[in-house]
């Protein structure tokens, strides 16, 4: 079963614009991850945020966690077209699977 | 880290008939896992694959249908058996080496006619 949901389903920007996507799930935590798929192939591991963290960066994406209110957010500044892809979150309770929200279908046009 | 990487990327195959789908890691891990992506749709957990024991399937699976096999830290396969074309997905392994990040394989991408 799903996580949760993952806010947009859809968004649309122009290259150079920054792509902001939020997560929320139901229960608690031991971390949670966000994920990129490109047209239906393997998952690419973007970062994960452990559950006594807040915030982290990797390049030109920044996640927040936000365990009071169970959400995470997902952001890519400056946007380029190779960004297009889906991205979901997923979250687990140490050791074990991962669920995985509904995702956001990300489009980047130049 | 851990690369993965699954055999056969994609399959076309008739209902009825079975397709066993393998997944090899580079590195031992400890946990390793078996998930279906329906068209559209995110991904979904089938089974946790445990080293030389049965693997512990999710609501809705079963090991009829989905037999597993996870001979050593490294390795694990899936079978879909008496496909129908409802088994058209993307099949996904992942391990994760410790309780932290999961690596994923590229997919198999199976459609039954």
């Amino acid at each position: 079963s799903q996580q949760g949901e993952e806010d947009p389903q859809a968004l649309s920007i122009q290259e150079g614009e920054n792509a902001t996507m939020n997560c929320s799930y139901k229960t608690s935590i031991n971390n949670l991850q966000w994920y990129r798929q490109n047209s239906g192939r393997g998952l690419v591991h973007l970062i994960l945020i452990r559950s006594n963290e807040r915030e982290k960066h990797s390049g030109r994406l920044r996640v927040t966690l936000d365990t009071s209110k169970k959400s995470s957010s997902l952001l890519i500044t400056a946007s380029r077209a190779a960004d297009t892809a889906s991205y979901f979150c997923a979250t687990d309770q140490a050791g074990t699977a991962l669920i995985f929200g509904k995702g956001t279908t990300l489009s980047v046009s130049s | 880290s851990a690369v993965i990487s699954q055999k056969p990327s994609r399959d076309i195959c008739q209902r009825g008939t079975s397709l066993t789908i393998q997944c090899q890691v580079d590195s031992q891990v400890t946990m390793m896992f078996w998930y279906r992506q329906q068209p559209g749709q995110s991904l979904t957990l089938i089974a946790t694959a445990n080293q030389g024991s049965e693997a512990t399937y999710e609501s809705g699976f079963v090991i009829d249908k989905f037999p597993i096999s996870r001979p050593n830290l490294t390795f694990s396969t899936l079978t879909v058996s008496n496909m129908s074309p409802e088994d058209s997905s993307i099949y996904l392994c992942s391990g994760a080496p410790s309780t932290d990040t999961q690596y994923f394989g590229p997919g198999t991408r199976l459609t039954v006619l």
